[in-house]
């Protein structure tokens, strides 16, 4: 079965640095879709970065940057530069894969909450 | 401006009543997913849509019930049947048919029953 595994229930960072946030993932499948999300104190979530399994290149998105590792199922978020609005909890999560095609579900992780201190 | 709105964001029950949470969305999405949060807790899929008047169990469906008569709407019942309704609900919608098609959230509902 697929899963998503982070690790890290909370991280402290400190303002202007860069921070990265684990997240692992186990799938049979060698087609699949690994997102990260948001989720600011005020319980919306937000679309942050996507990478696809055959993608040549790291995602990347403004201040976000995803560090793809294929062979070790790894899926690490990178944030620059870190501002204290970024403290939020972090989901990473994966597209489901049945019988070799994608469904419209995603498999989420539990997350980590990030604290940016100034 | 295109979203997804869920009401009302605070809602209390007692307990035995039935409760709907409303979804609606205006991005022209086929797919609607409803989820539940719990404190420190990821996100568990209850049910999801991917077409008009069809809907499927997501992980958790039990004491909970959904429809979907209209394309933009995804209400989802909270049942007398659910053990331990309180939690914080999420409601998504996305394209369908590739794997890129990030889900698109509403702001939350948060239930509290007592």
């Amino acid at each position: 079965a697929q899963k998503i595994t982070q690790t890290q229930p909370g991280m402290f960072v400190q303002e202007k640095e860069a921070v990265t946030l684990d997240c692992t993932y186990d799938t049979s499948d060698p087609s699949y879709g690994l997102f990260w999300y948001k989720q600011p104190s005020s319980g919306e979530m937000i679309f942050l970065i996507y990478q696809g399994s055959y993608d040549q290149q790291n995602a990347t998105e403004g201040r976000y940057s995803l560090n793809f590792q294929k062979a070790r199922k790894s899926a690490n978020l990178v944030i620059s530069a870190s501002q204290l609005g970024d403290s939020a909890m972090y989901f990473c999560a994966m597209r489901e894969v049945v019988f070799g095609g994608a469904t419209n579900k995603l498999i989420f992780g539990t997350g980590t909450l990030l604290a940016v201190q100034p | 401006d295109g979203g997804i709105t869920q009401s009302p964001k605070y809602l209390f029950r007692k307990e035995g009543q039935n409760v709907t949470l409303s979804c609606e969305q205006n991005l022209n999405h086929d797919a609607m997913y409803w989820y539940r949060q719990d404190p420190g807790q990821g996100l568990r899929l209850i049910y999801y849509s991917q077409i008009v008047n069809d809907f499927q169990k997501g992980d958790i469906a039990e004491g909970y019930s959904v429809s979907r008569e209209k394309k933009e709407s995804f209400p989802l019942t909270v049942t007398s049947a659910q053990k331990n309704p309180t939690a914080f609900y999420l409601c998504a919608s996305s394209i369908v048919g590739t794997y890129k098609a990030e889900q698109y959230f509403g702001p939350g509902t948060r239930l509290t029953v007592t």
